[in-house]
């Protein structure tokens, strides 16, 4: 099993939309959660930290179960511009870095 | 702005070339940083952790003869690929912190996208 998996997707959505999706994580050790984004060719790059309370970012919530073990993250009244890549990222307990592999999501006018 | 920067972005080369990444974090020391490889529709894998002053530590089936790390000062992390296959074409990715073992969020550079004809 993965150590962390996402739904690879794509989400296709229309403008303004409201789209969501979630990341697993096998380790129950895992101490910090973030949702990177990372558009086609380039590097990733940090969208938002995950807080055991959720936390919300403009648009962008995401939230932590840690009972299920995922994370979430809702994009609200979609953009195009949010078309990208959203990559999980977990940190063990270890510092070690795990990735999931990406959600895809495309926003159409 | 850009806190990891990462040289080339793009490089086309000929089999059996070596090539030298480069890896500097502008405005923190990093004793560590990361080496990552994506292949199109994959996640990021590491490859090697790069610690400065000594060796690297190199994942479980990353050749360490192959890819050559050198993190000679706190600012950068040289990776080359050497005698480079096309199999070796990939996006390479280094990453750095403040604060390696932590719960800090890394850093990515820009990414170098290796092309081996």
């Amino acid at each position: 099993r993965k150590e962390v998996e996402q739904d690879p997707g794509p989400f296709n959505v229309p403008e303004g939309a409201t789209v969501a999706f979630n990341c697993t994580y096998s380790n129950s050790a895992s101490q910090s959660f973030f949702w990177y984004r990372q558009d086609c060719r380039k590097e990733p790059k940090l969208l938002m930290s995950v807080y055991s309370s959720g936390n919300e970012d403009g648009r962008f919530t995401a939230q932590l179960n840690r009972a299920s073990q995922y994370i979430s993250l809702l994009i609200r009244d979609s953009k195009l511009s949010d078309s990208a890549t959203y990559l999980c990222v977990v940190i063990a307990n270890d510092y070690k870095l795990s990735f999931g592999a990406g959600t895809t999501v495309t926003v159409r006018a | 702005g850009a806190v990891v920067s990462q040289h080339p972005s793009w490089v086309i080369c000929k089999s059996g070339t070596s090539v030298k990444i480069e890896c500097r974090s502008l405005d923190f020391q990093a004793t560590t940083m990361f080496w990552y490889r994506q292949f199109p529709k994959q996640s990021l894998m590491l490859m090697a952790t790069s610690n400065e002053g000594s060796k690297a530590t190199y994942e479980q089936g990353v050749e360490k003869d192959k890819f050559l790390i050198n993190h000679a000062s706190l600012t950068l992390s040289t990776l080359t690929v050497t005698s480079a296959h096309p199999e070796d074409s990939s996006f390479y990715i280094c990453s750095a912190s403040a604060e390696p073992y932590s719960n800090q969020p890394q850093h990515f550079g820009d990414g170098t996208r290796l092309s081996i004809l």
